[in-house]
């Protein structure tokens, strides 16, 4: 099994430009989520979804847009690219929620 | 969904035993206690997770006392390699609400 992987890994976007950040898992978890990471923070839930067309806020989800049309994919969608979105973003999945989250290996993504 | 509170650093030498204290005054009845692992670059990792009494792995030890109201990581004599961020979450498995991370404890582990 590969886990739970994410493309792209690294991406410089322009203020202003759109994005999605894919991620795909091939464990059937009913869980998936989106986290944001800023240099020396914790990290920030984004979006999560508790199964295929459910999806629900998380801390910070102003600026982004998520769709679960599948168990296994859980693209971000980042619309009007703004410099506060700099940061790592990770991917996890887990079966239920409070269950072991497994994460991707995250995208770094500069908006300048 | 439960308030954690965390030692933002710590600082051991190798061979040591760390224990990292997590305080979740208002834990609800069924909720767990999980630790994760993050080494920089990289996503976290699950150690361990309880919820009452004793728990122990291969990694870590999970101390949870009768009120639940904390619990503690012990990781049995660190090395560089344990040098890392842990973060503590607490939440249901019976829910639907996703726990939050935090900001975890910083811990630098010296030769």
């Amino acid at each position: 099994n590969a886990g739970v992987t994410q493309t792209p890994k690294f991406r410089i976007l322009k203020i202003g430009q759109s994005m999605t950040l894919q991620c795909t898992q091939d464990m059937n978890h009913n869980y998936m989520y989106w986290y944001r990471q800023d240099p020396g923070m914790g990290l920030k839930l984004i979006y999560y979804s508790v199964g295929a067309g459910i999806t629900d806020k998380g801390e910070v989800p102003n600026g982004y847009n998520v769709s679960r049309s599948t168990t296994e994919d859980f693209p971000l969608r980042l619309e009007l690219a703004a410099p506060s979105q700099t940061s790592v973003y990770f991917c996890a999945s887990s079966r239920e929620v409070a269950y072991e989250q497994y994460f991707g290996p995250g995208t770094r993504l500069t908006v300048t | 969904l439960a308030k954690t509170t965390q030692p933002i650093s710590m600082d051991s030498y190798e061979g040591q035993e760390v224990n990292i204290t997590c305080s979740h005054n208002n834990i609800a009845t069924n909720d767990y206690i999980t630790w994760y692992q993050q080494f920089p670059s990289q996503g976290p990792r699950f150690i361990i997770q309880g919820y009452k009494t004793k728990v122990t792995n291969e990694v870590a030890s999970l101390f949870i006392p009768a009120d639940r109201k904390s619990s503690t990581l012990s990781l049995p004599r660190v090395s560089l390699s344990d040098t890392a961020v842990y973060y503590c979450l607490v939440g249901s498995t019976r829910g639907r609400r996703a726990l939050t991370f935090g900001s975890g404890t910083r811990l630098q582990v010296q030769p």
